[in-house]
């Protein structure tokens, strides 16, 4: 079983609805998480990162973090066609450890 | 800023060949990454560094693959011999404070 599992899609959102993009982890001891943006033929870029359960809120994006459950997910507001990327979840496991696991990827269609 | 600076930026090259990938990370930056990105296995992490030496690199994936951080602004990724099989997008990534930012990458395609 893969560390991280994210549904590869592709999820097709209309423009100016809510993207949902969800992941689950195996390792309880996760401490930290995060949500990299990648667009086609570019390099991941980090959008959010996630510690605490609840959520956080960073203007159009919302990460939500439920230890108990192993889940962690990214809510996209008003989306827009500049959205339509592969989003990745990637976990870091205990204090002071750098190693990110990354999930396959959720690859996110936003239609005018 | 530059950001992570990657080179070359795609790469061709027969089987066999010796293949090395350079890295220059972040100024300032104490964690340096290598990755490898394939459709099939995603997002992988062959090695990293921290303060120019190797911590993990259970993630390399043979002999053939070696990397070295000669100083701090400064690391390589060499495959020798390449093979057919390591053509991939491979990332390097720096860090400070936990967050990683990635260079463009460098496209390796062995024929």
């Amino acid at each position: 079983q893969k560390e991280v599992e994210q549904n590869s899609g592709p999820l097709s959102v209309p423009e100016g609805a809510i993207a949902s993009l969800n992941c689950t982890y195996s390792d309880r001891g996760s401490q930290s998480f995060f949500w990299y943006r990648q667009y086609s033929g570019k390099s991941p870029e980090l959008i959010m990162s996630i510690y605490s359960n609840g959520d956080k809120e960073d203007g159009r994006f919302t990460a939500q973090l439920n230890k108990a459950s192993q889940y962690v997910s990214l809510l996209i507001r008003d989306s827009q066609p500049s959205d339509s990327a592969t989003y990745l979840c990637a976990e870091r496991r205990g204090r002071g450890a750098q190693k990110l696991v990354f999930g396959q990827g959720t690859r996110l269609t936003i239609n005018p | 800023d530059a950001g992570v600076i990657q080179s070359p930026r795609h790469e061709v090259t027969e089987m066999g060949q010796e293949v090395t990938l350079r890295c220059k990370p972040i100024s300032g930056h104490d964690y340096l990454f290598w990755y490898r990105q394939t459709m099939m296995r995603g997002l992988e992490l062959l090695i990293y560094f921290n303060n120019n030496v190797p911590i993990d690199d259970s993630g390399m994936p043979e002999d053939r693959f070696s990397a070295k951080m000669p100083n701090a602004s400064f690391s390589t990724l060499k495959i020798q011999p390449s093979e057919p099989r390591d053509s991939a997008v491979y990332f390097c990534a720096s860090s400070r404070k936990n967050i990683q930012y990635f260079g463009a990458g460098t496209r390796l395609s062995v024929l």
